[in-house]
């Protein structure tokens, strides 16, 4: 079965700090990739996505992810975080042919210290 | 975002009644989606929608029940609730395959 697998489940930042979260999915075929991002007390809103095209892709708030199609991993990177990155990020795949629906990663926790 | 509304946002149920979750969106996407959020699982696929009058199970369906007679609406129905079902529930949708989610505000039910 495909799954999604996001390595570290809490990162602890001082501002100012480079982020780097890592995301590997296991399927050998063509895919859709996504980062969301949840607020506490919010809903999921979408950070980027990558569809085809340049692997470096850019997204809301200084946010961007590399896919590296040959180590099945979709990295999410900010150079420099702040306090107000403080949420839970999910790292989604979605499968060509399987319903539209996507598969999550278990989230990453990210805690800015100020 | 105002397209895609869930009610009632918080509900408090008793062991073995009936509840339904509703979800509403705007925008005649094709795709919707129930997932239920819980501590140390993410997020788990409930139920999926393709179009109205298609529904297919995601990876935790038991013990719910979907309909879609109409596209914007997607009801989530727990027969009888047990407290295993206590969790965050979020409807999502997209306007087609690959697209992403847009997600509802979310429904924190709690089951005693």
């Amino acid at each position: 079965a495909q799954s999604v697998s996001q390595h570290n489940h809490h990162v602890i930042l001082s501002e100012a700090a480079s982020l780097e979260l890592g995301c590997n999915y296991s399927y050998g075929g063509t895919v859709n990739l996504f980062w969301y991002v949840q607020y506490p007390g919010q809903h999921l809103q979408l950070l980027l996505k990558y569809f085809s095209g340049d692997p470096l892709v850019k997204g809301i708030k200084g946010f961007e992810a590399e896919f590296i199609k040959s180590k099945f991993s979709f990295n999410l990177r900010k150079p420099s975080v702040q306090w107000s990155d403080t949420a839970e990020y999910f790292c989604a795949v979605g499968i060509y042919n399987q319903g539209g629906k996507l598969i999550f990663g278990q989230g990453t926790e990210l805690s800015v210290k100020p | 975002d105002a397209g895609i509304t869930q009610s009632p946002r918080y509900k408090i149920t008793e062991t073995g009644r009936q509840v339904t979750l509703m979800c509403h969106q705007t925008w005649s996407h094709s795709y919707m989606f129930w997932y239920r959020q819980d501590l140390g699982h993410g997020l788990r696929l409930i139920y999926y929608s393709a179009a109205a009058d298609i529904t297919d199970k995601g990876e935790v369906p038991d013990g719910y029940v979907v309909s879609r007679s109409k596209t914007e609406n997607f009801p989530l129905t727990l027969e009888s609730a047990t407290r295993s079902q206590t969790s965050v529930y979020f409807c999502a949708s997209s306007r087609s395959q690959g697209d992403g989610y847009t997600f509802g505000s979310g429904t924190r039910l709690t089951v005693v």
